[in-house]
């Protein structure tokens, strides 16, 4: 298994700033993942960090406005960039450790644009 | 395009009674499917994982079936509690699409007592 932790749990943004989110996990991983979900929707991939090399973003997700940061095995960060209150959302991430299919989830950061 | 359907959206029953949420994909080429809970506000509890060459999984009052041909999976729960009350979700892991899950829009459960 794998215990993630995010930071912060929560935080209200005004908007056209920038929130960093923090995700530590108890054990190195290859992959890490970040979805966002909605108010009342379901999960969505924002993009997949590897260790060492660029994240890959999903269908409608761009680094510019999504970047992430990858220092080591055991850590990553999401930027929300310039928000809006579109950008209101639970962003929540995620990894399947080595030797397991199945995958873990961090608590979620539930951030509110104004 | 993989898509995934939960049918109920919402579903509420007494406590004790036996219930059944269901999923769909559209795409069987899956590698496994995953159930998560999910209380308001939280994260997502990992359930039950059920690889794609197996038929049904089970933990405690849980039991998960999956039908890969005709492209859906079950939820059993036994003998319901309201600490059941969430949201439960489906995913599948697609063959070709590494460790990405599609999500279901997942069944809001409430059991009232």
């Amino acid at each position: 298994s794998a215990v993630i932790s995010q930071k912060p749990s929560r935080d209200i943004c005004q908007r056209g700033t920038s929130l960093t989110i923090q995700c530590q996990v108890d054990s190195q991983v290859t992959m890490m993942f970040w979805y966002r979900q909605q108010p009342g929707q379901s999960l969505t991939l924002i993009a997949t960090a590897n260790q060492g090399s660029e994240a890959t973003y999903e269908s409608g997700f761009v680094i510019d406005k999504f970047p992430i940061s990858r220092p080591n095995l055991t850590f990553s960060t999401l930027t929300v960039s310039n928000m809006s209150p579109e950008d209101s959302s639970i962003y929540l991430c995620s990894v399947s450790p080595g030797g397991t299919d199945t995958q873990y989830f961090g608590p979620g950061t539930r951030l509110t644009v104004l | 395009k993989q898509e995934v359907t939960q049918i109920p959206a919402a579903l509420s029953v007494p406590e004790g009674e036996n219930l059944v949420l269901n999923c769909s994909f559209t795409d069987s080429a899956i590698y496994n499917l995953q159930w998560f809970r999910q209380d308001p506000g939280k994260g997502l509890t990992s359930l039950l994982l059920i690889q794609s060459s197996q038929r049904e999984q089970t933990s405690g009052r849980l039991n998960a079936s999956l039908d890969k041909s005709s492209g859906r999976s079950t939820l059993y729960i036994a003998a319901s509690q309201p600490g059941d009350s969430a949201t439960y979700l489906c995913a599948v892991r697609h063959s070709n699409a590494g460790n990405m899950l599609t999500f279901g829009g997942g069944t809001r459960l409430m059991v009232k007592p």
